[in-house]
């Protein structure tokens, strides 16, 4: 049972656009979320995140959107440049189940096109 | 400031074997968490220690255990090693005192492959 979805695998964009990268959870007790982009051969690197009391925060280039009654979070790039391109995880934890463990989805890549 | 620090780097071993991965975790940080990275997936939690003790555990059998040490580093031992464990091995560190809002910082992470 996957409790947090990135249904689209790969995204291309040209560079200067937006690009919009879509995550779905299940579960109703995910309080805080997370985005982190990978490089081959890195660790994730953290982003930005989003606790439930909000449905907006913004760093930069980049703007996440919670929409909790849809189980909902998209990350905005704007503008897009190529050094963007990357794989991009989301995460999301539950402060109730006691272990501040993160639940990822599977990653999209991202492709931004010079 | 240093960051989360991971060895080895790479690590091939065979069927049945044993094998240790270290980790530092950044400078202040007192959480640790492992997480196994497959080919093609998200990584999954392993489990999560936060000074020295074991604070929470992934769905992974008991072959996988871990270690804190005083000085917040850890490892993760897997015995009996099984194909199937051949992934990509991240450990992140957090600070421990926001609770559910910490962000978790990861490391390199250790390619482990078993043949």
């Amino acid at each position: 049972d996957q409790q947090v979805k990135q249904n689209s695998p790969s995204l291309s964009v040209q560079e200067g656009r937006i690009s919009i990268l879509n995550c779905d959870y299940t579960n109703s007790m995910f309080d805080y979320f997370l985005w982190y982009k990978k490089y081959p051969a890195e660790g994730p690197t953290f982003l930005i995140s989003i606790s439930s009391i909000k449905d907006k925060n913004e760093d930069g280039r980049f703007t996440v959107f919670l929409n909790k009654s849809a189980k909902h979070l998209s990350l905005h790039i704007v503008p897009s440049q190529p050094g963007d391109s990357a794989v991009y995880f989301c995460a999301a934890s539950d402060s109730t189940s006691g272990t501040y463990k993160y639940i990822f989805g599977t990653g999209t890549r991202l492709k931004v096109l010079a | 400031e240093t960051g989360v620090t991971q060895s080895p780097t790479h690590l091939i071993k065979t069927r049945g074997q044993q094998v240790t991965l270290r980790c530092s975790s950044q400078s202040g940080h007192n959480t640790v968490s492992w997480y196994q990275q497959a080919l093609g997936q998200g990584p999954q939690f392993i489990f999560q220690y936060y000074r020295e003790e074991e604070n929470g555990r992934g769905n992974f059998p008991p072959r996988f255990s871990g270690l804190q040490f005083p000085n917040y580093s850890s490892e993760l031992n897997v015995n009996a090693l099984e194909l199937d464990d051949s992934a990509l091995y991240l450990c992140a560190s957090s600070n421990g005192l926001a609770g559910n809002t910490d962000t978790q910082y990861f490391g390199p992470g250790t390619r482990l492959t078993v043949l």
